[in-house]
C-alpha cells in the first residue's frame, strides 16, 4: 500500500517566519496530492491542493509544489501567524479510480510564536 | 455552507457492547468514508463506500465492522463488539469524487 513520510513533525517558527512541511510518498500512481489543517478538536480541512499536471500552486500565503519524480510535495506558509498553528497532515490519493481514499501522513504540529 | 453532520458527537460504552455512529454526508456527494483518530495519531482509512457498497476497505477495517446507508441521507459505521482500543475520533467524510474529501466533526468513542 501507500507509504506516506511527513517531516518534521513538529516544527516551531516566528511569527513572519516561512515554513515548510515536506511529504513523500511511495505510489508512482498517485495524481492528486492535497494538505489538510486540524486544529486542536476540530474536523481536518482541505487548505490547499495539487493535481500531477501541475508543478506548483499558490493560494494567497500558502503553496503547495509537487515534485512526481522525486514523489515528494511540499506545503509553504510565508508570512505565518499565530493562527497557522495547528496540526498539518499530507494525504495523497493512491490511486487513479473515482473517489478514491486519501492516505494521511503522520502530521506536523507547527507553532508560531507571537 | 453545506457540511457533513455526524452524532453523537461523544459515545460512552462498555467493552463488548455493539456502537452505531450517524452520518450525514453532504447531499449530492456520492463517495462516503469513515476514518479514525486515536489521540495524538494520524488520520487512518477504514473504509470507502460508493452505489451501496464497499469500494474498499483497510486492514483495521475487520468482520467487527460495518456500514450502512439506511436511507438516502444517513451512512452508519456498526462496530459490533467494542474494544478498549477501538477508543479514538471517528470521522465521516463525503465527496464528489473529483478528490477534496469533506470531514464531518467527528465522534469521540471512548470504551471503557
Amino acid at each position: 500500500g501507500e507509504n506516506v513520510e511527513q517531516h518534521p513533525s513538529t516544527l516551531s517558527v516566528q511569527e513572519g517566519d516561512s515554513a515548510v512541511i515536506k511529504c513523500t510518498y511511495s505510489d508512482s500512481a498517485s495524481n492528486y496530492f492535497p494538505w489538510y489543517k486540524q486544529e486542536l478538536g476540530k474536523r481536518p480541512q482541505l487548505i490547499i491542493d495539487i493535481r500531477s499536471n501541475v508543478g506548483e500552486k499558490k493560494d494567497q500565503r500558502i503553496a503547495v509544489t509537487l515534485n512526481k519524480t522525486a514523489k515528494h510535495f511540499s506545503l509553504h506558509i510565508t508570512e505565518t501567524q499565530p493562527e497557522d498553528s495547528a496540526v498539518y497532515f499530507c494525504a495523497p490519493e493512491p490511486s487513479h479510480i473515482q473517489g478514491g481514499k486519501l492516505i494521511f501522513g503522520q502530521g506536523t504540529e507547527l507553532s508560531v510564536k507571537p | 455552507e453545506p457540511e457533513v453532520t455526524q452524532t453523537p458527537s461523544h459515545q460512552v460504552t462498555q467493552m463488548g457492547q455493539e456502537v452505531i455512529l450517524r452520518c450525514v454526508p453532504i447531499s449530492n456527494h456520492l463517495y462516503f468514508y469513515w476514518y479514525r483518530q486515536i489521540l495524538g495519531q494520524k488520520v487512518e482509512f477504514l473504509v470507502s463506500f460508493y452505489n451501496n457498497e464497499i469500494s474498499e476497505k483497510s486492514e483495521i477495517f475487520d468482520d467487527q465492522f460495518s456500514v450502512e446507508r439506511p436511507d438516502g441521507s444517513n451512512f452508519t459505521l456498526k462496530i459490533r463488539s467494542t474494544k478498549l482500543e477501538d477508543s479514538a475520533m471517528y470521522f465521516c467524510a463525503s465527496s464528489l469524487g473529483q478528490g477534496e474529501l469533506f470531514f464531518g466533526s467527528g465522534t469521540q468513542l471512548s470504551v471503557l
